[in-house]
């Protein structure tokens, strides 16, 4: 099993629709969860960081789900330019305490059309 | 303007040529890390370094070389580069303020041996 888990899609949505993505978790001691968002082989930009309470960011929205180890990213009312891929990464506690690795899953893939 | 940078942003080059990019960020961040990205195989870490003089190897670190003399920098470097080192290259960096560790990235590297 992969440490960090994501359905690739491609999630195919209209514009003005919402959709949700999860992203699993192995690792139950990781201590921090980020959303990236990455364009067409573009360096990936860090769109959220995930709290324990959620986090909520205009039409974005992210959770955290520890019992179930997964976060989720909501995007309400989407627009074409929300068409890319969405990383989650995760900052796992080894044996030797906080390394600040993030361990990144490998991307799900939307496209809004028209 | 803070910010993560790369050279050179694209590379071909032939088997056994040693090379070296360059990663330098200018935020003050501790840790700093490379990755690669190839298809159906997602960001992959190399090596990171959590301050000056410290590095240890990520999950591919074969082929691979890195070095942290100073804060702000942190090249990578192929001593043989192969064909299937042929990849996407991100540099990345991070504060680890309060144990929060999202990372910022560069332009990323488009590398081809042949």
């Amino acid at each position: 099993r992969k440490e960090v888990e994501q359905d690739p899609g491609p999630f195919n949505v209209p514009e003005g629709a919402t959709v949700a993505f999860n992203c699993t978790y192995s690792n139950s001691a990781s201590q921090s969860f980020f959303w990236y968002r990455q364009d067409c082989r573009k360096e990936p930009k860090l769109l959220m960081s995930v709290y324990s309470s959620g986090n909520e960011d205009g039409r974005f929205t992210a959770q955290l789900n520890r019992a179930s180890q997964y976060i989720s990213l909501l995007i309400r009312d989407s627009k074409l330019s929300d068409s890319a891929t969405y990383l989650c990464a995760v900052n796992p506690r080894d044996g030797s305490g906080n390394t600040g690795k993030l361990i990144f899953g490998q991307g799900t893939t939307l496209q809004v059309k028209p | 303007e803070a910010q993560v940078t790369q050279n050179p942003r694209y590379l071909i080059t032939v088997t056994g040529k040693k090379l070296t990019v360059t990663c330098s960020q200018n935020m003050n961040h501790e840790y700093m890390s490379w990755y690669r990205q190839d298809p159906g195989l997602g960001l992959r870490q190399i090596y990171y370094s959590m301050n000056v003089e410290v590095t240890d190897k990520g999950d591919v670190p074969e082929g691979y070389k890195v070095s942290r003399k100073e804060k702000r920098n942190f090249p990578l470097i192929l001593e043989s580069p192969s064909p299937n080192q042929t990849s996407l290259y991100f540099c990345a960096s991070s504060s680890g303020l309060a144990g929060v560790y999202e990372q910022y990235f560069g332009p990323g590297t488009r590398l081809t041996v042949t």
